[in-house]
């Protein structure tokens, strides 16, 4: 089992829909998460960081973290076409390091006009 | 410079050629990445460098890789000998201090290395 399971996808959705992404995780002692976006030949990019349990929002975009059950969330609200991209879940707890990023398969989503 | 920056963009190799992949990371920053993104794949870690320390080159897949960083600025990723499975996009990312877990990681676009 990896790490971090992500479902690769592809999502499509409308424009302005709800998009919920989400990863699960293998090792309860992981602390940190991470949400990065990443467009077609470009590099991942961070778009949100969590620690611990709970929700945090920026903007239209808003991370969850359930510890219980080992599932991380990342919601966009207002869907638009320049939302889509590959999303990827990292953490860089693995294996006890605090710089190596572990990172989920990415799931690819396109929001249609 | 603006961001970090990778050479070349695209680079085709015939199998058991040697190649040379370079990153210019962002100026200042302590913290050097390489990841090898296989295609439909998340990127996987390579090797840490911390100024011109290489601090883990755990996820280094076989000797035939090698990684260096000199002076802690611009680093070089060599692959000697590539196989058909090394094709994949190599991304470089650098970072302003030490850990990553509340450090933004800033990634460059990569190079896609193609072995034929």
């Amino acid at each position: 089992q990896k790490e971090v399971e992500q479902d690769p996808g592809p999502l499509s959705v409308p424009e302005g829909a709800i998009v919920s992404l989400n990863c699960t995780y293998s090792n309860s002692a992981f602390q940190y998460f991470m949400w990065y976006r990443q467009y077609s030949r470009k590099g991942p990019e961070l778009l949100m960081y969590t620690y611990s349990s709970g929700n945090k929002e920026d903007g239209r975009f808003t991370a969850q973290v359930d510890k219980s059950s080992k599932y991380i969330s990342l919601f966009i609200r207002d869907s638009q076409p320049s939302d889509s991209a590959t999303y990827l879940c990292a953490t860089p707890n693995s294996g006890g390091s605090n710089y190596k990023l572990t990172f989920g398969k990415g799931t690819l989503l396109t929001v249609n006009p | 410079g603006a961001g970090v920056s990778q050479s070349p963009r695209y680079k085709v190799a015939k199998r058991g050629q040697d190649v040379a992949l370079r990153c210019d990371p962002i100026s200042g920053h302590v913290s050097l990445f390489w990841y090898q993104q296989a295609l439909g794949q998340g990127p996987e870690f390579l090797t840490y460098f911390q100024n011109e320390a290489q601090l883990d080159k755990s996820g280094l897949p076989s000797d035939r890789f090698f990684a260096e960083r000199p002076e802690g600025s611009v680093s070089t990723l060599k692959i000697q000998r590539t196989q058909q499975e090394d094709s994949a996009v190599y991304l470089c990312a650098s970072s302003l201090g030490a850990t990553t877990t509340n450090e933004k990681l800033f990634f460059g676009s990569g190079t896609q290395l193609s072995v034929l």
